[in-house]
């Protein structure tokens, strides 16, 4: 079993679309979860950290239920620009070491 | 602006040769840096930790004697790509945190192709 597992995709949205993606994650010691989104042939970029309570950044919100390991980013509002594949990653403690799922592409039509 | 800076951002050598990889952070020093691979449509995968004044760990699976890393300051990291085979042709990216933080960084990659 992966460490950290997401669907893969590809999500295909028409423009203005809400769409969610979940990911669940195994090690129950994990102490932060980040969603990052990648670009094609680019570097993953910090999209939102996510925290116990929730929460939001504009049309952005991540979820995390540490019963279930299990994290949610909902994107309201989708725009074209939110094309991307989104990581959801994990870390056992704030120094340590990233582990990423595999992603989830999303795919904004007009 | 970038504060981690990842040179060169592709490279294309010959089977045999060898390859390095720099990785700066540039306005903080990391203690730890960490260094993956990402075949074409697949996820990042962690290959090594590099940390400043002592010995990366690597992974499982991955060959130290093949990559080479040496972290001899707070804010370089290098990867050295030994005896790079056509399989080693992959996107390479490196990733490193401030500790003030709890973000991660990352290089610009670099996309590695072997001929």
């Amino acid at each position: 079993r992966k460490e950290v597992e997401q669907d893969p995709g590809p999500f295909n949205v028409p423009e203005g679309a809400t769409v969610a993606f979940n990911c669940t994650y195994s090690n129950s010691a994990s102490q932060s979860f980040f969603w990052y989104r990648q670009d094609c042939r680019k570097e993953p970029k910090l999209l939102m950290s996510v925290y116990s309570s929730g929460n939001e950044d504009g049309r952005f919100t991540a979820q995390l239920n540490r019963a279930s390991q299990y994290i949610s980013l909902l994107i309201r509002d989708s725009k074209l620009s939110d094309s991307a594949t989104y990581l959801c990653v994990v870390a056992l403690w704030a120094g340590n070491m990233l582990t990423f799922g595999g992603g989830t592409r999303l795919m904004v039509k007009p | 602006g970038a504060v981690v800076s990842q040179h060169p951002s592709w490279v294309i050598c010959k089977s045999g040769t060898s390859v390095k990889i720099e990785c700066r952070s540039l306005d903080f020093q990391a203690t730890t840096m960490f260094w993956y691979r990402q075949f074409p449509k697949q996820s990042l995968m962690l290959m090594a930790t590099s940390n400043e004044g002592s010995k990366a760990t690597y992974e499982q699976g991955v060959e130290k004697d093949k990559f080479l890393i040496n972290h001899a300051s707070l804010t370089l990291s290098t990867l050295t790509v030994t005896s790079a085979h056509p399989e080693d042709s992959s996107f390479y990216i490196c990733s490193a945190r401030n500790i003030m933080n709890t973000e991660a960084f990352f290089g610009q990659g670099t996309r590695l192709t072997v001929v």
